[in-house]
């Protein structure tokens, strides 16, 4: 399975309410990061969280990082409609090299 | 406007028949990659270059091929289209591999018929 993998695959909820996106991944990392793609665009980037860092803020955004469980949470507060996107994470490790690796994405979906 | 660009956006070919996307960057980045999407399988990498005239390959690297002769320009050539080729492919750049975030471009949706 890959480095980083989201739960849930997809998310629906409505306008107002908290997206709560999770990421897991296998090694050990430098960093991890998370992008946003709007159907058949490119990706965004939204966050990038350091290793030795646990949280941090972005507007309505919030990501968290516990590398003692090898996981991350990506926190989307008083979502909109415009929130509804893929989100992925991607994670910067000494095991992989010169590359990102990105897991499969959660797709969100948020009803006006 | 700090922008990576992609051309063309969209393309319809037929096996065989050589073609090359290109891929452009203004912010003066000195690592660029190529990825392609597919359903099911999330972004792989194709190739990347870490600077000028430094190219390496990713995860999918066959049928590809790229160049980097200047800083802002990374083409992604296909010799010989296939039908398995047929992909959404994404050109990012960033001032490093890994430590710092990746500039997408808007992407080139590929048909091989």
């Amino acid at each position: 399975s890959q480095q980083g993998e989201e739960d849930p695959q997809a998310l629906s909820i409505q306008e107002g309410e908290n997206a709560t996106m999770n990421c897991s991944y296998k090694t050990s990392i430098n960093n991890l990061q998370w992008y946003r793609q709007n159907s058949g665009r490119g990706l965004v980037h939204l966050i990038l969280i350091r290793s030795n860092e646990r949280e941090k803020h972005s507007g309505r955004l919030r990501v968290t990082l516990d590398t003692s469980k090898k996981s991350s949470s990506l926190l989307i507060t008083a979502s909109r409609a415009a929130d509804t996107a893929s989100y992925f994470c991607a994670t910067a490790s000494m095991e992989y090299g010169n590359k990102l690796v990105f897991g499969a994405g959660t797709i969100l979906r948020v009803k006006s | 406007e700090a922008q990576v660009t992609q051309n063309p956006r969209y393309l319809i070919t037929v096996t065989g028949k050589k073609l090359t996307v290109t891929c452009s960057q203004n912010m003066n980045h000195e690592y660029m990659s190529w990825y392609r999407q597919d359903p099911g399988l999330g972004l792989r990498q194709i190739y990347y270059s870490m600077n000028v005239e430094v190219t390496d390959k990713g995860d999918v690297p066959e049928g590809y091929k790229v160049s980097r002769k200047e800083k802002r320009n990374f083409p992604l050539i296909l010799e010989s289209p296939s039908p398995n080729q047929t992909s959404l492919y994404f050109c990012a750049s960033s001032l490093s591999a890994t430590r710092w975030e990746q500039y997408f471009g808007p992407g080139t949706r590929l048909t091989v018929t």
